[in-house]
């Protein structure tokens, strides 16, 4: 089964400062990657995800991740966060082909003004 | 996209009753799913919820404690059977689209303390 680390659990920045999230999946197979955002008292939404392709994603409100392979990693980043930001970061992984969604563990984020 | 309304929104009960979630979908999806979000924790599958077949749980799961009721594609309900302090969580119904690669929806949770 796959499993998914997320480390830094509680990030606090400035605005303008640039965010990086770490992810980490254990899963020697194919997998499809998701980061997703839940806003305070807001439900999850995604971020962005990574099927194939192109292993630089680019997300909603300019964060980005990068997959690589080698080293079982899809980190998110964002080079300018803003007090809007603030919000609980989630990486999760599936198995291509079972549709079951592993999640870490989280990282709440917040953006001081 | 899919929109999923969960009721309760939040709910305080008392310890030995139990509770029932309902989730309700705005479109036909085959694969439901029902997560758990403990404070600090991240979310755990609990249950895959089939329309036309047994809901499959996961390893520490049971259908005893989870009852879950799938009687068409646009609706679920989990119930929380004899609910004891630890269960207090954030219950979460999710959904995906029956096709490979595809992104699951959640709906806003149900927020349980047991008392």
């Amino acid at each position: 089964a796959q499993s998914v680390s997320q480390h830094n659990h509680h990030v606090i920045l400035s605005e303008a400062a640039s965010l990086e999230l770490g992810c980490n999946y254990s899963y020697g197979g194919t997998v499809n990657l998701f980061w997703y955002v839940q806003y305070p008292g807001q439900h999850l939404q995604l971020l962005l995800k990574y099927f194939s392709g192109d292993p630089l994603v680019k997300g909603i409100k300019g964060f980005e991740a990068e997959f690589i392979k080698s080293k079982f990693s899809f980190n998110l980043r964002k080079p300018s966060v803003q007090w809007s930001d603030t919000a609980e970061y989630f990486c999760a992984v599936n198995a291509r082909g079972n549709n079951r969604l592993a999640f870490g563990k989280g990282n709440q984020v917040v953006v001081i003004p | 996209s899919a929109v999923i309304s969960q009721k309760p929104s939040r709910d305080i009960c008392q310890r030995g009753t139990s509770l029932t979630i309902q989730c309700q979908v705005d479109s036909q999806v085959t694969m439901m799913f029902w997560y758990r979000q403990q404070p600090g924790q991240s979310l755990t599958l609990i249950a895959t919820a089939n329309q036309g077949s047994e809901a499959t749980y996961e390893s520490g799961f049971v259908i005893d404690k989870f009852p879950i009721s799938r009687p068409n594609l646009t609706f679920s309900t989990l119930t929380v059977s004899n609910m004891s302090p630890e269960d207090s969580s954030i219950y979460l119904c999710s959904v995906r689209e029956d096709s490979l690669n595809t992104e699951a929806f959640f709906g806003q949770g149900t927020r349980l303390t047991v008392v």
